[in-house]
């Protein structure tokens, strides 16, 4: 596609359910990067992919937490056992690194989830 | 850890006139990034800035990177209802630069 696409756009869910949100990034960019959004507040870092080398995991704030990205593509973000505290927009962005490190990032729309 | 920061973290401002939000890093950063983020809307990139001591405009906007590389601004010059937003900048952290660190945003509204 011709940007960054993240599914669903809104998801409700229940107070322990767990929910999975999709990145599809921009074909050719090897790394990707999830943020999170709390209303009016800024871009939190969760995690972030770069080609075949070992994700950085650093931002995800509990082991409720958990990111994968399969065959360098499409990238999923589960969260378990969902608490209220995780409503938030999840924004998914993709860069193609250059070797001088510059290179911007593109985001998705953002999945909005509100938990109940 | 790394640390960025912006300032302010709010500003109204009448149509017209001028904006400025600063950027400051704990460390040196070998690049920063701007980006604005309309209400509702995701972050979308206006800029980077490289050297130290760049300049760079994009007609009203005006971006600075301080000389030693830890800080940098924004300037919006006569400002217009369509310059709402927040505005970050972001800058790369990790051994190889691959990752990005976010500053807390300013929050811009312009009143016509």
């Amino acid at each position: 596609g011709a940007g960054v696409s993240q599914s669903p756009s809104n998801k409700v869910t229940e107070k322990g359910k767990d929910v999975e949100l999709r990145c599809d990034p921009i074909s050719g960019h090897t790394a990707l990067y999830w943020y999170r959004q709390s209303l009016g507040q800024g871009l939190e870092f969760l995690i972030y992919f770069q080609g075949n080398s070992a994700p950085d995991k650093s931002g995800l704030p509990s082991d409720r937490f958990s990111a994968e990205r399969t065959g360098g593509s499409v990238s999923t973000l589960t969260i378990q056992r969902t608490q209220q505290e995780d409503s938030a927009v999840y924004l998914c962005a993709s860069r193609y690194k250059r070797g001088d490190n510059t290179g911007e990032l593109f985001f998705g729309e953002g999945s909005r989830l509100t938990v109940l | 850890g790394q640390q960025v920061m912006q300032i302010p973290q709010y500003q109204h401002v009448q149509e017209g006139e001028d904006f400025t939000t600063y950027c400051n890093s704990s460390t040196t950063l070998s690049n920063i990034q701007w980006y604005k983020q309309r209400p509702g809307g995701h972050p979308v990139f206006l800029i980077q800035l490289v050297k130290s001591g760049e300049v760079k405009k994009q007609k009203r906007l005006t971006f600075q990177f301080g000389e030693a590389k830890k800080n940098s601004s924004l300037h919006i010059t006569a400002t217009q209802t369509t310059d709402v937003g927040t505005y970050f900048c972001a800058g790369p952290i990790g051994n190889y630069g691959q990752n990005f660190v976010f500053g807390p945003g300013t929050r811009l509204s312009v009143l016509p």
